[in-house]
């Protein structure tokens, strides 16, 4: 089972600031896809960014964007100008390419606070 | 503009008593999850359907069995639940694999 490390289980961050949330993983593949994913206190799990491995360019969602450090398998996500609304819990999550290979496999989770 | 609906979005069980959470979602989306989602532990795949008729088992598939009822439902059952099986569900779908997935909204279940 491939495994998702996210090492810090909470982080602050003033509003306008700007905060990067770590995240590591463990494959012996070249083809895959990472994702982090957002869970704010309704529960509901949405999607803030999506990579595909054989992209050297990292993605970017708005204020969210990702550098993705394949030798080092280090996918860290920044978000940008910090929101009352980026408050929440973010999911990085690691899922092999190819076809018939549906598993998703979630790290732990960090908890980000947002000081007004 | 529904998405994906799960049923019910709190349970309280005895156990060994049994239930099934129900999915359906409305985006013609090929491929259907069950997540479970405990502290400190992030989201696990129970079972995934990643087509209409077919079925396969994720990271912890014992003591749940799943049903594809159709391109739109996808249902967990709970034959005999343990205090164990006390969690969030989740259920999801996704056009195809690899692609985003879609959450429902979760089910709080515990299992006294």
């Amino acid at each position: 089972a491939q495994t998702v490390t996210q090492s810090q289980p909470e982080m602050s961050v003033q509003e306008a600031e700007t905060v990067t949330l770590s995240c590591t993983y463990d494959t012996s593949e070249s083809d895959y896809y990472l994702f982090w994913y957002k869970q704010p206190p309704s529960r509901q799990m949405i999607l803030v960014i999506r990579q595909e491995a054989y992209k050297q360019q990292n993605a970017t969602e708005n204020r969210f964007s990702v550098n993705f450090q394949k030798a080092a398998k280090s996918f860290s996500l920044k978000i940008s100008d910090s929101q009352l609304g980026d408050a929440a819990m973010y999911f990085c999550a690691y899922s092999l390419g190819g076809s018939n290979d549906y598993k998703l496999s979630f790290g732990a989770g960090t908890t980000v606070t947002v000081r007004a | 503009n529904a998405g994906v609906t799960q049923t019910p979005k709190f349970q309280v069980l005895k156990t060994g008593q049994s239930m099934t959470l129900q999915c359906a979602q409305d985006m013609n989306h090929n491929s259907m999850y069950w997540y479970r989602q405990d502290p400190g532990m992030g989201l696990r795949l129970i079972y995934y359907s990643a087509s209409e008729g077919t079925t396969d088992k994720g990271e912890v598939p014992n003591g749940y069995n799943v049903s594809r009822l159709n391109k739109r439902e996808f249902s967990l059952r709970l034959e005999s639940a343990a205090p164990s099986q006390t969690s969030v569900y989740f259920c999801a779908s996704s056009r195809q694999e690899n692609e985003k997935l879609f959450f429902g909204s979760g089910t709080q279940l515990s299992v006294l």
